[in-house]
């Protein structure tokens, strides 16, 4: 596609369900960030994809956060047992290569009551 | 481990005036680095990228230098206008890619 696409854009949900978040990279970038972002703070790096794995998975919150990417394109944020301190913009970010500039989608607003 | 520091938290500058935004980060062993603008309640949308072989990249009214050696990068903006004010975010790009925490700007008019 033409830029990074996200969604969904907003999700509310109840404290205990479940999520996913789907990130959709620009056709041919192999590299593939997942960042959040809570209210007022900066980007906290949660897990950074090359192809279809996962070198550093060492961001990820809790084991509640579960990632995975497929084909070597779109990917999938799990959040499992939602809290409340899960609440947030997770931002998505793909690049052509593990050097190369990054580009970000709109992000998927998070709020869980 | 890489930490990145971005000074100052915050600026208010009228209209016109040049300025310089810092970026300092602990490891030199970088890919590049990148300096981004993100808007209030939007993505964040990228200014310019300096390989790690380069010393600065410019585009427009933005230039940004980068000193591997002493672990410092600058975004100057000449000529600020309103139109500039959001908020700044230096990334340091490596194994995986670390932010600072941002230069919030306000431009007035």
């Amino acid at each position: 596609g033409a830029g990074v696409s996200q969604s969904p854009s907003n999700k509310v949900t109840e404290k205990g369900k479940d999520v996913e978040l789907r990130c959709d990279p620009i056709s041919g970038h192999t590299a593939l960030y997942w960042y959040r972002q809570s209210l007022g703070q900066g980007l906290e790096f949660l897990i950074y994809f090359q192809g279809n794995s996962a070198p550093d998975k060492s961001g990820l919150p809790s084991d509640r956060f579960s990632a995975e990417r497929t084909g070597g394109s779109v990917s999938t944020l799990t959040i499992q047992r939602t809290q409340q301190e899960d609440s947030a913009v997770y931002l998505c970010a793909s690049s052509f290569r593990v050097d190369g500039e990054l580009f970000f989608g709109e992000g998927s607003r998070l709020t869980v009551l | 481990k890489q930490e990145v520091t971005q000074i100052p938290a915050a600026l208010s500058v009228p209209e016109g005036e040049n300025l310089v935004l810092n970026c300092s980060f602990t490891d030199s062993a970088i890919y590049n680095l990148q300096w981004f603008r993100q808007d209030p309640g939007k993505g964040l949308t990228s200014l310019l990228l300096i390989q790690s072989s380069q010393r600065e990249q410019t585009s427009g009214r933005l230039n940004a230098s980068l000193d591997k050696s002493s672990g410092r990068s600058t975004l100057y903006i000449a000529a600020s206008q309103p139109g500039d004010s959001a908020t700044y975010l230096c990334a340091v790009g490596g194994f995986k890619t670390i932010f600072g925490a941002g230069t919030r700007l306000f431009v007035k008019a």
